[in-house]
């Protein structure tokens, strides 16, 4: 099983409104991720989780609130955004940086 | 941050024909990565080459690797509409699970 699990696969919030973004993997990963894409644009890093501890955080607005609850989980939390965050957020797990493993991304509309 | 750039930014190619798109970076890296993604979709990793090689293949994938002038190719052989995707050259420069992507190269194979 080689698969990453994102839901929703498509979110439309308010600015004022709070949402989470879920990612699951089974593949016993150490590391999880998550990315921000525009269109037309690669991805950008924005958090890494290594062992459950943050590890890596992009300088990324307060407004994104990662949390591992466990191995096998991310979540990102969401809390009045700009309509400029609108974007695709992809989760992605790794056991080591030879090959990242991609969810199929939530796409993310603030209103 | 992004470390690669790519080119060419697009590509059109009658089914059947070679694609060919390179990538360029800046610092030196521990190993080059390729990315393929199909619109709208997630990240599918394609091919790894280690900063120690200089070609690898894989199936109809043949990636070139010259770290003197830092710079890789991915060539794609006798393309078929399904390789249709935007395709995305990653490094890593540590072993801090930071990968870079490059600007991407959109591919479109014409039927």
């Amino acid at each position: 099983d080689t698969e990453v699990t994102q839901t929703p696969k498509h979110l439309v919030m308010g600015m004022t409104n709070k949402k989470s973004l879920k990612c699951e993997q089974h593949m016993g990963h150490r590391a999880m991720y998550w990315y921000k894409q525009k269109a037309k644009k690669p991805p950008e890093l924005m958090f890494v989780y290594s062992y459950e501890k943050l590890s890596i955080n992009e300088s990324v607005p307060s407004r994104f609130s990662p949390e591992c609850p466990n191995s096998s989980l991310l979540n990102l939390h969401l809390h009045a955004l700009q309509p400029e965050d609108s974007a695709l957020y992809l989760c992605a797990s790794s056991q080591d940086l030879n090959t990242i493993y991609f969810g199929e991304g939530s796409w993310l509309t603030v209103v | 941050s992004q470390q690669g750039e790519e080119d060419p930014q697009a590509l059109s190619i009658q089914e059947g024909e070679n694609a060919t798109m390179n990538c360029s970076y800046k610092t030196s890296i521990n190993n080059l990565q390729w990315y393929r993604q199909n619109s709208g979709r997630g990240l599918v990793h394609l091919i790894l080459i280690r900063s120690n090689e200089r070609e690898k293949h894989s199936g109809r994938l043949r990636v070139t690797l010259d770290t003197s002038k830092k710079s890789s190719s991915l060539l794609i052989t006798a393309s078929r509409a399904a390789d249709t995707a935007s395709y995305f050259c990653a490094t890593d420069r540590s072993n801090d699970y930071k990968l870079s992507f490059g600007a991407g190269t959109t591919v479109t194979v014409r039927a």
